[in-house]
């Protein structure tokens, strides 16, 4: 069983605040991804990570931005946080590209 | 560019009886194909893979599906839903080239009746 872990589960938030999702995985995977999932909608891809000091962009345009300064973790940051961002984050790791990605428990995120 | 369609939005069916949860992908070569199930509230659990050989892939939960090449299809079957199988069904298409980037589908919620 895969081991990654998303905190909060769930966060209520104002308008206008910084918000910071965090994402770690104990499984020393270098790969890392990022999903946005709207209920009852598709995940899109907004952000990945091929190894430490790697980021990019997904096929979804986000305002969120990420780091990868160590291996097992992979944070998620909102500068100014607006209602168009409410939705559920799903972060997830896998060991190279020719593996299954395994999926954290997501934060369902809501801003006021 | 890669897509990958679930016609079924909802699919509800009696417990006991044979599901099959339909999806379709576009893509230029054979790409790696997943399915993946998602409890309310829960993150996403791998059900099954192909990446190549055999056609037909067994996964866990008693779940399997049929890679079909002349169709583009990778169709989810089981032959007797349990109550417990309600939940959010992802087709997923992953590009060997671009180092695991996964297209998902849209999802089939699918209901399961006593």
């Amino acid at each position: 069983e895969a081991d990654i872990y998303q905190t909060p589960r769930y966060l209520v938030i104002g308008t206008g605040k910084k918000i910071t999702l965090e994402c770690s995985q104990t499984m020393g995977h270098d790969k890392m991804y990022w999903y946005q999932q709207d209920p009852g909608m598709e995940l899109h891809l907004i952000h990945y990570s091929y190894g430490v000091n790697s980021t990019e962009k997904g096929d979804l345009s986000s305002e969120s931005t990420v780091s990868r300064i160590r291996t097992e973790h992979f944070p998620l940051t909102l500068e100014s946080a607006r209602p168009s961002h409410t939705s559920q984050y799903l972060c997830a790791s896998s060991e190279n590209g020719a593996q299954p990605q395994h999926f954290g428990d997501g934060t369902r995120l809501s801003i006021l | 560019a890669q897509s990958v369609t679930q016609p079924d939005i909802h699919i509800t069916v009696s417990e006991g009886a044979s599901l099959e949860l339909r999806c379709n992908y576009s893509y230029g070569a054979t790409p790696y194909l997943f399915w993946y199930v998602q409890s309310p509230g829960q993150g996403l659990q791998l059900l099954l893979k192909y990446f190549s050989g055999d056609t037909l892939v067994q996964g866990i939960k008693g779940f399997e599906a049929e890679f079909k090449r002349s169709q583009s299809s990778f169709n989810l079957r089981k032959p007797s839903v349990h109550w417990s199988d309600a939940a959010e069904y992802f087709c997923a298409v992953g590009d060997p080239v671009e180092g695991g980037k996964l297209i998902f589908g849209q999802g089939t919620e699918l209901s399961v009746k006593p």
